[in-house]
């Protein structure tokens, strides 16, 4: 079945360091890829999205390529800010198209 | 409300009794989901509601675990005879029609199988 793979945490990075957070993906078939965001003491929620290859989802800096060469999602922000500590879960469509399956979360850690 | 709530935000409970999980989607979301997040690891599907039906439950990880959906609105999950490999923050998410639209995520309650 449909799997992904995310880069051990946690990173930890000064303000305004450049961010890329590794996700690789086992799939059959055109999922769609997503990353979704969990700010302390908050829910999960949706980062960006992408939902064919060479689509680029971005939101607040962030942004990652659907890249079905590489079979890759990598998330990247030019200048991360103290704000942006958080865990980031990459994640993408099962073969059934029923749910999303999760990686297993990446901790950014951001000092100023 | 204005997002996903579910209930109690805490529950610790003795090895063996049942417990029962609470969920209240977003108004008008016909997708509901639950996943469950074990301590340093992702999250795990667990079911999958459209409306009051269950058309994927392959995530439940045995017969102790069941789902229910009503009214198109509410889920409740059961887990009966809990052990304490039960322990997890159990996570609900619901979305307007299916997963390319956003699913968003209540805050989850964190079961404690003592």
């Amino acid at each position: 079945g449909n799997s992904v793979t995310q880069m051990e945490g946690p990173v930890t990075l000064s303000e305004e360091a450049f961010l890329t957070i590794n996700c690789t993906y086992t799939a059959t078939g055109y999922p769609s890829l997503f990353w979704y965001v969990q700010y302390p003491g908050e829910g999960l929620q949706l980062l960006l999205k992408a939902t064919k290859a060479d689509d680029k989802g971005s939101n607040k800096g962030f942004e990652a390529t659907y890249r079905k060469e590489t079979t890759s999602f990598h998330l990247e922000k030019g200048s991360v800010q103290v704000s942006d500590s958080a865990v980031y879960f990459c994640a993408l469509t099962n073969q059934a198209g029923t749910a999303l399956i999760f990686g297993k979360g990446t901790t950014l850690s951001v000092s100023s | 409300g204005a997002g996903v709530s579910q209930s109690p935000s805490n529950k610790v409970t003795e090895k063996g009794k049942d417990v029962e999980l609470r969920c209240d989607p977003i108004s008008g979301h016909t997708a509901l989901y639950w996943y469950r997040q074990r301590l340093g690891q992702g999250l795990e599907f667990l079911i999958y509601f459209q409306g009051n039906s269950a058309p994927d439950k392959s995530g439940l990880p045995s017969d102790r675990f069941s789902a229910e959906r009503t009214g198109e609105s509410v889920s409740t999950l059961t887990i009966q005879r809990t052990q304490q490999e039960d322990s997890a923050v159990y996570l609900c998410a619901s979305s307007a029609q299916t997963l390319n639209t956003e699913a968003f995520f209540g805050q989850g309650t964190r079961l404690t199988v003592v």
